[in-house]
């Protein structure tokens, strides 16, 4: 089976621009997570959508960040407008529904887009 | 709160050496834990993970963890490490929330560099 796949890989922008970062899951898997891992520091949470709904956005840092994920399927995480301090590498990960036991713990992660801000 | 420490930012090991690699927890419930690996270029892959029972779990690429609730750790060992195990390291505790949906707590990574 496919596994996470995120878009862009890489994306270099100006501060002030918009950039809009894809996350498709696995198929089948109802929760999707996003996370962000800024140089040099540990890999932290945003947030987590059951479906099409948002669970917990404790993670986010701003209202510059919008996340959506229409239909349950994909989801985007749109930055505007991106500070500097938005670069990072965006991980985007999906599980299982919880009623499937332990395995629904387990998160299968993307390849991470790496974005710049300049 | 919860939190991860991984005590080594860099490890360099020779090939064929042995490899320990460290993690503490903080967390005020049973953990379930994971151990993932950054390949240069590549996504986390997850390495393996513990839930409950057997406190030494095996994983991928001939790696092994042992759980130690008494001293809140959960390191990752290799036998005998392959130049391909150069790669950063992540140790992991999800955060179990009253509506049993699962997040996970980071620790900072580990880079772990392999000379010939």
């Amino acid at each position: 089976e496919a596994g996470v796949t995120q878009f862009p890989s890489h994306s270099v922008i100006e501060k002030g621009q918009t950039v809009t970062l894809r996350c498709d899951p696995i198929s089948g898997h109802d929760n999707l997570y996003w996370y962000r891992r800024v140089m040099g520091k540990e890999i932290k949470f945003l947030l987590h959508f059951v479906k099409e709904s948002k669970q917990d956005e404790s993670g986010m840092p701003n209202n510059r960040f919008l996340a959506e994920r229409t239909g349950g399927t994909y989801s985007t995480l749109k930055v505007q407008p991106a500070e500097l301090e938005d670069s990072g590498v965006y991980f985007c990960a999906s599980s299982q529904d919880p009623g499937q036991g332990f395995v629904a713990y387990e998160q299968y992660f993307g390849p991470g887009t790496r974005l710049t801000v300049t | 709160a919860q939190s991860v420490t991984q005590p080594d930012i860099h490890i360099t090991v020779s090939e064929g050496a042995s490899l320990e690699l460290r993690c503490n927890y903080s967390y005020g419930a049973t953990p379930y834990l994971f151990w993932y690996v950054q390949s240069p270029g590549q996504g986390l892959q997850l390495l393996l993970k513990y839930f409950s029972g057997d406190t030494l779990v095996q994983g991928i690429k001939g790696f092994e963890a042992e759980f130690k609730r008494s001293q809140s750790s959960f390191n990752l060992r290799k036998p005998s490490v392959h130049w391909s195990d150069a790669a950063e390291y992540f140790c992991a505790v999800c955060v179990v929330t009253t509506d049993s949906w699962g997040k996970f707590q980071f620790g900072a990574g580990t880079q772990v560099v392999v000379t010939p």
